[in-house]
């Protein structure tokens, strides 16, 4: 089985600032690992996604997240944030090709000028 | 078309009535997702059709949803004697489904039962 936590369902920083969005999972197998972004009454949009290969995986707007298997994390960072970046974040796991994506409960992140 | 198309986009009804709802996959995806979004629960997995096999269905929180999905494209979710508790946003989402596949996602269809 898997789940995933995503720590803090509000994140709030000034524009500018460091962004730190935090996901953990588990899983039996190697996982599959993604971010998504939900924009106000918009579906969910692909940000990045780790499947094999480097670590560190960059992805669209500035955002790049860290696979660390010893510590089974996916964290979303962006250096500075932008308004724009108001969005919920949602963090997934799945774990072949052939299974369902599974999903944290999501991070509402709050930009303030 | 270019993208996951659900309709309807809202969706008013009366507890009890039947409701169906509609998505437009990706031409050429093999995966279908049906997920319920509900404020301050994220994303409720529901059911999945991948290809011909026999979809999983360990998601549906009752019997009275059930989905098909016609000729491995379009799937209809249909939800019988709606309850208030049925509210939400109902998402659908398609992949190709290689291993590792981007799930592309619908705007989904906005269900208020009162």
């Amino acid at each position: 089985a898997q789940s995933v936590t995503q720590l803090g369902s509000h994140v709030s920083v000034s524009e500018g600032a460091l962004v730190l969005l935090r996901c953990n999972y588990s899983s039996s197998v190697p996982p599959y690992l993604f971010w998504y972004v939900q924009y106000p009454n918009q579906g969910l949009q692909l940000l990045l996604k780790y499947t094999t290969g480097a670590t560190l995986v960059k992805g669209i707007n500035g955002f790049e997240a860290e696979f660390k298997k010893s510590e089974t994390s996916f964290h979303l960072t962006k250096p500075s944030a932008h308004m724009s970046d108001a969005a919920e974040y949602f963090c997934a796991v799945s774990d072949s090709g052939y299974s369902t994506l599974t999903f944290g409960k999501g991070t509402m992140l709050l930009v303030s000028p | 078309g270019a993208g996951v198309s659900q309709s309807p986009s809202n969706k008013v009804t009366e507890k009890g009535k039947d409701v169906e709802l509609r998505c437009d996959p990706i031409s050429g995806h093999t995966a279908l997702y049906w997920y319920r979004q509900s404020l301050g629960q994220g994303l409720e997995f529901l059911i999945y059709f991948q290809g011909n096999s026999a979809p999983d269905k360990s998601g549906l929180p009752s019997d009275r949803f059930s989905a098909e999905r016609t000729g491995g494209s379009v799937s209809t979710l249909t939800i019988q004697r709606t309850q208030q508790e049925d509210s939400a946003v109902y998402l659908c989402a398609s992949s190709l489904k290689t291993d590792g596949a981007e799930a592309f996602f619908g705007q989904g269809t906005r269900l208020t039962v009162v």
